[in-house]
């Protein structure tokens, strides 16, 4: 057990669904992040928050929302998904942004099909 | 264009060998050389660090070699056992904030 908790754990959905996918930490940790993982590829990086103020979008297709209203907890809300977006979906967290070399802690993932 | 460069994809290694995984980069501004280990159904975890002010770093059967003017880092699990048996990733990040650019990943089976 890592402090970030994913929930849900795979995901099912069309692709004119709306759903959501939440993280939570119990780090105080004060950034957090979502990476997309997808078969034989690097992790990517989507959105880091710092302070629940989104500091980085790496390039992410608007179908893909996200929102952190507080320290705690990050939301990625998705809509109008297409296929290719099928991945694992990673939130993990980290002391700070700014500081270099801080551990991030990564949660279980979820595993997400668009069908 | 790839940030990190990581070899082998997938290693398969006898029980009690030495398990080696590459990794190579461009970017001068990398100050931070973590490896995570991830096992299936769970997301990576921290393995071990290294800074370029080192040029290796041993943690247990895990070492980490470092050579700043090649630009390459790599892990080397000693004495492998089948419980290493996962998918590992090495990743570097700037000295101007924790974005971390991971490898591809490496597939290690441990044959008892």
């Amino acid at each position: 057990e890592t402090g970030v908790t994913q929930t849900p754990r795979h995901l099912v959905m069309g692709m004119t669904n709306k759903k959501s996918l939440k993280c939570e930490q119990h780090l105080g940790h004060n950034a957090m992040y979502w990476y997309k993982q997808s078969a034989k590829k690097p992790l990517e990086l989507m959105f880091v928050y710092s302070l629940e103020e989104r500091v980085e979008n790496n390039s992410v297709p608007s179908r893909f929302s996200p929102e952190c209203p507080n320290s705690s907890h990050l939301f990625l809300h998705l809509h109008t998904l297409q296929p290719e977006d099928s991945a694992l979906y990673l939130c993990a967290s980290s002391q700070d942004w700014g500081g270099v070399g801080t551990e991030a802690f990564f949660g279980q993932g979820t595993r997400l099909t668009v069908v | 264009q790839q940030q990190v460069k990581q070899s082998p994809q997938s290693l398969i290694v006898q029980k009690g060998g030495i398990s080696i995984i590459n990794c190579a980069y461009e970017n001068t501004a990398f100050d931070y050389f973590p490896w995570y280990q991830q096992f299936p159904g769970k997301g990576p975890a921290l393995l071990i660090a290294i800074r370029p002010d080192v040029s290796e770093k041993k943690e247990g059967r895990f070492t980490i070699s470092f050579n700043k003017s090649a630009k390459q880092f790599s892990l080397h699990i000693m004495d492998s056992q089948p419980g290493d048996s996962a998918t590992y990733f090495c990743a570097a990040s700037p000295n101007t904030g924790n974005q971390f650019y991971f490898g591809t990943g490496t597939s290690l089976t441990v044959i008892p």
